[in-house]
């Protein structure tokens, strides 16, 4: 089954401190996966996309197959990374999109 | 901040009453996507299409209906069979195959 698992609903991290957003999932095929964001009154948006490895507003995350983890990662969380995170793994079948239940980040001052 | 656009951005419904919530994009993409988003369950896929005329149905398709006669628009029903049917509801559209998603501001159900 196609499944994809944020652990943590509420992460609370300080300002500076480093923050790490857990993802695993379950894919029979080759996965192709997404972090999304959703800023308070902003529509949900791309934040970056494991084909690309790119740095997003500081972030990365590696796809780990062995362990079928997409895990996020900031080293210096900051207060604008505040922010409702979804991890998502795009199916073959109509190029649907497969969504975790999400994970609230609150930095702290 | 156009894209994809929704609307209305809050609609209230009276138990039983159908309501149909709009969609549009101009992005010439040929897939389009309903979800709808709840506390602690992410967002779930309620139908979707990849191409004008045809449509699918999402994991929780069940008192919702589509149609895809644009390519541009693609409007959801929320008929009085959808038994909890207040929350809030996602449109996207992507270039056909994997990839990319573009999502809408939403609409928020509530029923009365």
């Amino acid at each position: 089954a196609q499944r994809v698992t944020q652990p943590e609903k509420l992460l609370s991290v300080f300002k500076g401190a480093p923050v790490e957003l857990k993802c695993n999932y379950s894919y029979s095929g080759s996965p192709e996966l997404f972090w999304y964001v959703q800023y308070s009154r902003q529509r949900l948006q791309l934040l970056l996309r494991h084909i690309s490895r790119e740095s997003i507003k500081g972030f990365t995350a590696d796809l780990n197959k062995g362990e079928t983890s997409f895990h996020l990662k900031k080293p210096f969380a900051q207060e604008e990374d505040s922010a409702m995170y979804y991890c998502a793994l795009s199916a073959l079948q109509g190029g649907k999109l497969i969504f975790g239940q999400g994970t609230e980040l609150s930095v702290k001052p | 901040d156009g894209g994809i656009t929704q609307s209305p951005k809050y609609l209230f419904r009276k138990e039983g009453q159908n309501v149909t919530l709009s969609c549009e994009q101009n992005l010439n993409h040929d897939a389009m996507y309903w979800y709808r988003q709840d506390p602690g369950q992410g967002l779930r896929l309620i139908y979707y299409s990849q191409i004008v005329n045809d449509f699918q149905k999402g994991d929780i398709a069940e008192g919702y209906s589509v149609s895809r006669e644009k390519k541009e628009s693609f409007p959801l029903t929320v008929t009085s069979a959808q038994k909890n049917p207040t929350a809030f509801y996602l449109c996207a559209s992507s270039t056909s195959g994997r990839g990319e998603q573009f999502f809408g501001p939403g609409t928020r159900l509530t029923v009365l």
